[in-house]
């Protein structure tokens, strides 16, 4: 079954202790990205990969970090940890660029920062 | 950059009636518009997109609308049914490879029995 699965699914921590959210698909998509959803705010790009050892900015990328060692997973990284990065985050593949093909959502990554 | 406005924020409806969801984005580059609905406990799902070189597709009961000259297009659900209850979120790209897409704010849809 074609998917993106993330990991952990529901995440408490507190302020300052590293974390690393995992991603991987298994469609052999070359682009992907990770997207941290906020109430009233939609969906904003944190982080985006266009294939192995390539990676950019999105919109909102302060705070985050991310690697793409292997095309099929694309983990984001958060070094310190602070309350304003509560969020719902997304990871998400395509087959080509983000903006021209469908792109596959994991299910959420539901991070809490105390 | 590109910003994507989405109207309203909530949408409740009778089942069987009609949902409208309407966007408005700045960028005239902008060429890729999809809408992707995102139920409870889930990422969101593509269900429809349109291209610029198109006004209107239609897919069974959701169709989707473009005014390239007024940079805003719409989402058109039509015989609303509970399972149609969810988050919709509309997004707009130039739409080239490596072009990002810019999402709108979402619209919480309830389908009322």
């Amino acid at each position: 079954e074609a998917q993106v699965t993330q990991n952990p699914r529901y995440l408490i921590t507190v302020t300052g202790k590293k974390l690393t959210v995992t991603c991987s698909q298994n469609m052999n998509h070359e682009y992907m990205s990770w997207y941290r959803q906020d109430p009233g705010l939609g969906l904003r790009q944190i982080y985006y990969s266009m294939n192995v050892e390539v990676t950019d900015k999105g919109d909102v990328p302060e705070g985050y970090k991310v690697s793409r060692k292997e095309k099929r997973n694309f983990p984001l990284i958060l070094e310190s940890p602070s309350p304003n990065q509560t969020s719902l985050y997304f990871c998400a593949s395509s087959l080509a660029g983000g903006g021209n093909t469908e792109a596959f959502f994991g299910q959420g990554t539901r991070l809490t920062v105390v | 950059g590109e910003n994507v406005e989405q109207h309203p924020s909530t949408l409740s409806v009778q089942e069987g009636d009609s949902a409208v969801i309407k966007c408005t984005y700045s960028d005239s580059a902008s060429n890729y518009f999809p809408w992707y609905k995102q139920e409870l406990g889930k990422g969101p799902q593509l269900i429809i997109d349109i291209r610029s070189n198109v006004g209107e597709k239609k897919d069974q009961r959701i169709a989707v609308t473009l005014n390239k000259t007024a940079k805003h297009f719409s989402l058109h659900i039509t015989e609303t049914q509970p399972e149609d209850s969810a988050v919709y979120f509309c997004a707009a790209s130039v739409g080239a490879a490596g072009n990002k897409l810019t999402f709108g704010g979402g619209t919480r849809v309830l389908v009322k029995p």
